[in-house]
C-alpha cells in the first residue's frame, strides 16, 4: 500500500526567503503524486500534479515539485515566499492503476515573516 | 460554475444524536469520497464511491454510513456509534482516471455539544 511521509509539521521562512517543504512516498507501482494547499476552514486545492509526464512540475502561484524516483521523494519548491503563501501543505499519493485513491501525508504548516 | 458544495459549514451535535452532512456535486464526476481532518494526522479516509448505488469503506468506517442514490450526491452520516465525532469533514470527487486529481468542497466542521 501507497504511503506519504512529510517531515515537519510546522516551517517557518521569511518573506522572499526559499520555501522547501519536503515529501517522501512509498508506492509498490509507478505512482501519481499531488500536492494541495488548505488555508483555514477551507477545502483543499491543487498546487500541482505528477503523472509520469515531466518530473519538474511546475504548478499555481509560482510553486514547483521535482520527482525524484531514486530518493522516492517529491518536494514542493517556491523561489521567494509571500505573506499569502501561508497555509497548509499536503503531499498525496495514488497508485497508478486505474481508480484513484489518495493517500495523504500529515501535512506543513507554513508560517511566512515579514 | 462547477464545483462541489458541502453543507452544512457548522455543525453542532449533541452526543447521541445522529446527524448527516449534505455533500453535492456538478462536476459530472462518478467518483466521490469523505475524509476527516484532524489536527496533525492529516486527511484520512471514511468512505468512496466509484459509482451509482456502489461504496466502499475507508480507512476510518467504523460509525459512519453513506448513500449514493444520485451521481451528484454523496450525503455522509455520522452515527451515534462514533465515539468522537467533532472533526472537519471534507467532501471530494474525481473522474475515475488516476491522471485527474480530486476536487474538494470547503467543509463542514462537526462539534459534539
Amino acid at each position: 500500500a501507497q504511503s506519504v511521509t512529510q517531515l515537519g509539521s510546522h516551517v517557518s521562512v521569511s518573506e522572499g526567503a526559499l520555501v522547501l517543504l519536503r515529501c517522501n512516498y512509498s508506492s509498490s507501482v509507478p505512482p501519481y503524486l499531488f500536492w494541495y494547499v488548505q488555508y483555514p476552514n477551507q477545502g483543499l486545492q491543487l498546487l500541482l500534479k505528477y503523472t509520469s509526464a515531466a518530473t519538474l512540475v511546475k504548478g499555481i502561484n509560482g510553486f514547483e515539485a521535482e520527482f525524484k524516483k531514486s530518493e522516492t521523494s517529491f518536494h514542493l519548491t517556491k523561489p521567494s515566499a509571500h505573506m499569502s503563501d501561508a497555509a497548509e501543505y499536503f503531499c498525496a499519493v495514488s497508485e497508478n492503476t486505474g481508480f484513484q485513491k489518495l493517500v495523504f501525508g500529515t501535512g506543513t504548516r507554513l508560517l511566512v515573516s515579514p | 460554475d462547477g464545483g462541489i458544495t458541502q453543507s452544512p459549514k457548522y455543525l453542532f451535535r449533541k452526543e447521541g444524536q445522529n446527524v448527516t452532512l449534505s455533500c453535492e456535486q456538478n462536476l459530472n464526476h462518478d467518483a466521490m469520497y469523505w475524509y476527516r481532518q484532524d489536527p496533525g494526522q492529516g486527511l484520512r479516509l471514511i468512505y468512496y464511491s466509484q459509482i451509482v448505488n456502489d461504496f466502499q469503506k475507508g480507512d476510518i468506517a467504523e460509525g459512519y454510513s453513506v448513500s449514493r442514490e444520485k451521481k451528484e450526491s454523496f450525503p455522509l452520516t455520522v452515527t451515534s456509534a462514533q465515539k468522537n465525532p467533532t472533526a472537519f469533514y471534507l467532501c471530494a470527487s474525481s473522474t475515475e482516471s488516476g491522471l485527474t486529481e480530486a476536487f474538494f468542497g470547503q467543509g463542514t466542521r462537526l462539534t459534539v455539544v
